[in-house]
């Protein structure tokens, strides 16, 4: 029984398509993130949404589009992906907008690769 | 702006070894401060965390105090085994909307 669960695991695609990546949690959480880690495993928050209203948009470009159909649920979509585009992604989930005594819960992230 | 500073990895240790692991931050104001731990394959669990100055987090053998005078928050096991193989996160949070601004990771090697 996952937490926070992502799909796929893996996915490899040619630039210039365009791909989703989903995530699930079952924890009652009411907000969820998206974070992307690099290839140096540097980690950064992308998006934040708290009950399906976007909270945080780190300035990413307008290609990835998030969409949070449920508080259970915050899919990624990325338009014509770029060769930087490549890194794991990884989906969160948290009770309340990140206080201390709510800590981030983690998916076991998505490798994208794109060549 | 608010960053976060980890040791060079990878780190390498004999089993039942001292670990310490480095982590300074630059903050504007008071963040929480917390470690998170990747084990090979998998998202990142929360070790330990401290919300103000002086607090010690623990867990696992695992302890870290919030130092606001050096500005640090470094991490120590006093034996380490195997299993600990992993890569080791710090981060800092003001709890705005759940951003987490994490340091880029040390990875600790543990040999039998």
């Amino acid at each position: 029984d996952t937490a926070v669960s992502q799909t796929p695991k893996y996915l490899v695609t040619q630039m210039g398509n365009d791909k989703s990546i989903k995530c699930e949690q079952n924890l009652g959480h009411d907000t969820m993130y998206w974070y992307k880690q690099d290839s140096k495993k540097f980690l950064k928050i992308m998006f934040s949404y708290n009950n399906k209203e976007l909270i945080i948009n780190e300035t990413v470009p307008n290609r990835f589009s998030p969409k949070s159909p449920d508080k259970a649920h915050l899919n990624l979509h990325i338009n014509s992906l770029e060769l930087g585009d490549s890194a794991v992604y990884f989906c969160a989930s948290s009770q309340g907008a990140g206080a201390p005594n709510s800590p981030l819960h983690f998916g076991n992230g998505t490798r994208l690769t794109v060549t | 702006g608010d960053s976060v500073t980890q040791m060079e990895g990878p780190v390498t240790l004999s089993e039942e070894a001292f670990l310490t692991i480095n982590c300074t931050y630059t903050a504007t104001g008071y963040p929480s401060l917390f470690w998170y731990v990747q084990y090979p394959g998998e998202g990142l669990q929360l070790l330990l965390k401290a919300t103000k100055a002086d607090d010690k987090g623990s867990n696992k053998g695992f302890e870290a105090t919030y130092r606001k005078e050096t500005t640090s928050f470094h991490l120590e096991k006093g034996s380490v085994q195997v299993s600990d193989s992993a890569v080791y996160f710090c981060a800092l949070s003001y709890n705005q909307g759940g951003k987490l601004i994490f340091g880029q990771g040390t990875e600790l090697s543990v040999k039998p």
